[in-house]
């Protein structure tokens, strides 16, 4: 595998499930992102993990829930979730080094239908 | 917090024309990405610019920025439908605002014979 993959690529699931997506980068990068896409709205960044410690939540409600084992995996737990979080789930990867921060690469992207 | 705005939003150009796509932001980054994404896949990226003045090109595009305007430009020359797809800027200010990339909104860009 190379760049960054992610599993699923298409998930709907009920308001009262738990499922996790899982994000893999195999770029030796060492900050991961997660991205909520929907229609007709700019990407919206979710949460930023540096060197596996998270550095930015930007004011994601907790039924989204990340977590970072490693620098190269990245889930997103998800779980009582709303018809209005249907959309694409992005993770990306950056190397940091220093005191700058390289460009992002994405993986493919979780389609995600809340029913 | 830092805004970027690209505009138009949509653009209908005719195979063979020359356009640009503009992207203002709202304070100094210390660079510039351009990504392409086309209907239901990720983000592809195109170019990253670091510096004022900076010039790059690929194919039928070329990106620009400048610095002092904050501004940056994706001109496209002779466009062919392989282009139509939603092109985004990006700007980061690492370390300033953390691990931040701020998107612009995009530009779904659709090239007809």
């Amino acid at each position: 595998e190379t760049g960054v993959t992610q599993t699923p690529r298409h998930l709907v699931m009920g308001m009262t499930n738990k499922k996790s997506l899982k994000c893999e980068q195999h770029l030796g990068h060492n900050a991961m992102y997660w991205y909520k896409q929907s229609a007709k709205k700019p990407l919206e960044l979710m949460f930023v993990y540096n060197f596996k410690e998270q550095t930015e939540n930007n004011s994601v409600p907790s039924r989204f829930s990340p977590e970072c084992p490693n620098s190269s995996h990245l889930f997103l737990h998800l779980h009582t979730l709303q018809p209005e979080d249907s959309a694409l789930y992005l993770c990306a990867s950056s190397l940091v080094a220093g005191d700058s921060s390289y460009e992002q690469y994405f993986g493919p992207g979780t389609r995600l239908t809340v029913t | 917090e830092l805004k970027v705005e690209q505009n138009p939003l949509f653009l209908s150009m005719q195979e063979g024309k020359n356009y640009t796509i503009y992207c203002n932001y709202s304070t100094t980054s210390d660079r510039l990405y351009w990504y392409r994404q086309d209907p239901g896949k990720s983000l592809e990226s195109l170019f990253v610019l670091l510096s004022n003045g900076a010039v790059k090109q690929e194919g039928r595009l070329m990106a620009s920025l400048d610095t002092k305007a904050r501004l940056s430009t994706l001109h496209i020359t002779a466009a062919v439908h392989d282009l139509s797809a939603t092109y985004f800027c990006a700007v980061s200010r690492y370390p300033n605002t953390g691990n931040q990339f701020y998107f612009g909104t995009g530009t779904s860009l659709t090239v007809i014979p």
